[in-house]
């Protein structure tokens, strides 16, 4: 089965760091994504970790520990925009088990 | 310049009526899925297809099927919509469905379900 766990809320300032954890336990595993879905929208893809460590993009970073069966995004400089909710989702081949996503909530 | 697109976008059915979702690529994927996303919950797949190849999730009801014409076209048809089944409906393609970069998956913007 599948299990995946990550915070239901956060809230954070703009400007500021915020971590989103995410926890899994998949039966296989080829790596991990992150998506951001705005309301009412469709998720778009922020990164993907195949390897233990970090990935850094601009203002957002994903890290992997495959062993741990944990990965976390951050996102540093936090805009007024970036108020969306996150999805963690480990993939083995083809499938992707999201999780049920990270509200965050970035106020002024 | 839009590389899946769904539509409609908001589509109002009554219970029972069969409805059909389409959902079109300009990406030249291999790969289209279907994910039923009911509100403040993750995305749940239905099924996908690689190329011709139809594979369903072992616990998408029957209700629930699909057709690929051709690479770009892939569709969605509820038989008899029942009010659980009022939900946002997502499409998505890959290039291809193994580990790695092609695997990532685009989303269209999807077409919210109601059913009266």
């Amino acid at each position: 089965g599948q299990n995946i766990d990550q915070p239901t809320e956060m809230t954070a300032t703009e400007g500021a760091i915020v971590q989103i954890n995410c926890t899994y336990q998949t039966s296989g595993f080829n790596g991990l994504f992150w998506y951001q879905q705005h309301a009412g929208e469709a998720p778009t893809f922020l990164s993907y970790n195949v390897l233990d460590g970090l990935e850094e993009k601009g203002r957002f970073s994903s890290f992997l520990s495959r062993s741990k069966g944990y990965s976390y995004l951050l996102l540093k400089e936090l805009q007024m925009k970036d108020s969306a909710s996150y999805l963690c989702a480990p993939h083995n081949d083809y499938k992707l088990s999201f999780g049920a996503g990270t509200t965050v909530t970035v106020r002024a | 310049d839009a590389m899946v697109i769904q539509n409609p976008r908001y589509q109002v059915t009554q219970f029972g009526k069969p409805v059909t979702l389409s959902c079109s690529q300009t990406l030249n994927h291999n790969v289209m899925y279907w994910y039923q996303q009911k509100s403040s919950q993750a995305p749940k797949l239905l099924f996908h297809y690689y190329d011709k190849d139809f594979n369903n999730e072992a616990d998408t009801p029957d209700n629930f099927q699909s057709r690929r014409p051709n690479t770009s076209f892939c569709f969605l048809d509820i038989r008899s919509p029942g009010l659980g089944d009022a939900a946002m409906y997502l499409c998505a393609t890959s290039k291809e469905g193994t580990s790695g970069g092609g695997g990532t998956q685009y989303f269209g913007p999807g077409t919210r379900l109601t059913v009266l």
